[in-house]
């Protein structure tokens, strides 16, 4: 059973400061890796992908992956209230084929 | 990215009866794929569509329960049928960015409450 990982949260952060989110997954042929952030009631929207080791920074987010380890996490800098939302790790494990975590919940704290 | 609008937004429905849920895409695209996300789990991928064929069902849905139309490359429905409670969830469709490279887009959700 192909699985990803991520600790449900909520994690809080102050305002200003970073955020860290974490995933694990366990299909060692995965290639590619996604961050998506979903607010309530809302659908899931892609923030981040990143398919090598080492890092990927866009902006205020920074994706990381090491494959050894099998884990990808998700910093975000300069936290704001607007990030408060559930953010989704996704690992493709094949073509057209994705396992998501469960979320964690993200609360920046004004 | 590709702009998907998804319909109805929500509804609340009784249970035995069915709901067709439509997603309408603003470019062409080959494959289309409906999720569901219940409470408090992850997405969970139900089928994926392709124009001008069957569309292919994952482990634990059945084309009796979700049957899937793709009439051209723009457009699909999924029809939940004969509801229950525990079909009380969101269904969420997608398309696949330039193959993969950039991850899924997802529609704008359709959350459906049984009673």
């Amino acid at each position: 059973q192909k699985e990803v990982e991520q600790n449900s949260g909520p994690l809080s952060v102050p305002e200003g400061a970073i955020a860290s989110l974490n995933c694990t997954y366990s299909d060692r042929v995965s290639q590619s890796f996604f961050w998506y952030r979903q607010y309530s009631g809302k659908s899931p929207e892609l923030i981040m992908s990143i398919y090598s080791n080492g890092d990927k920074e866009d902006g205020r987010f920074t994706a990381q992956l090491n494959k050894a380890s099998q884990y990808v996490s998700l910093l975000i800098r300069d936290s704001q209230p607007s990030d408060s939302a559930t953010y989704l790790c996704a690992v493709a494990t094949g073509t057209y084929k994705y396992i998501f975590g469960t979320g964690t919940r993200l609360k920046v704290l004004a | 990215s590709a702009v998907i609008s998804q319909k109805p937004s929500r509804d609340i429905c009784q249970r035995g009866t069915s709901l067709t849920i439509q997603c309408q895409v603003d470019s062409q695209v080959t494959m289309m794929f409906w999720y569901r996300q219940q409470p408090g789990q992850s997405l969970t991928l139900i089928a994926t569509a392709n124009q001008g064929s069957e569309a292919t069902y994952e482990s634990g849905f059945v084309i009796d329960k979700f049957p899937i139309s793709r009439p051209n490359l723009t457009f699909s429905t999924l029809t939940v049928s004969n509801m229950s409670p525990e079909d009380s969830s969101i269904y969420l469709c997608s398309v696949e960015e330039d193959e993969g490279v950039y991850g899924y887009t997802f529609g704008s959700g359709t959350r459906l409450t049984v009673v």
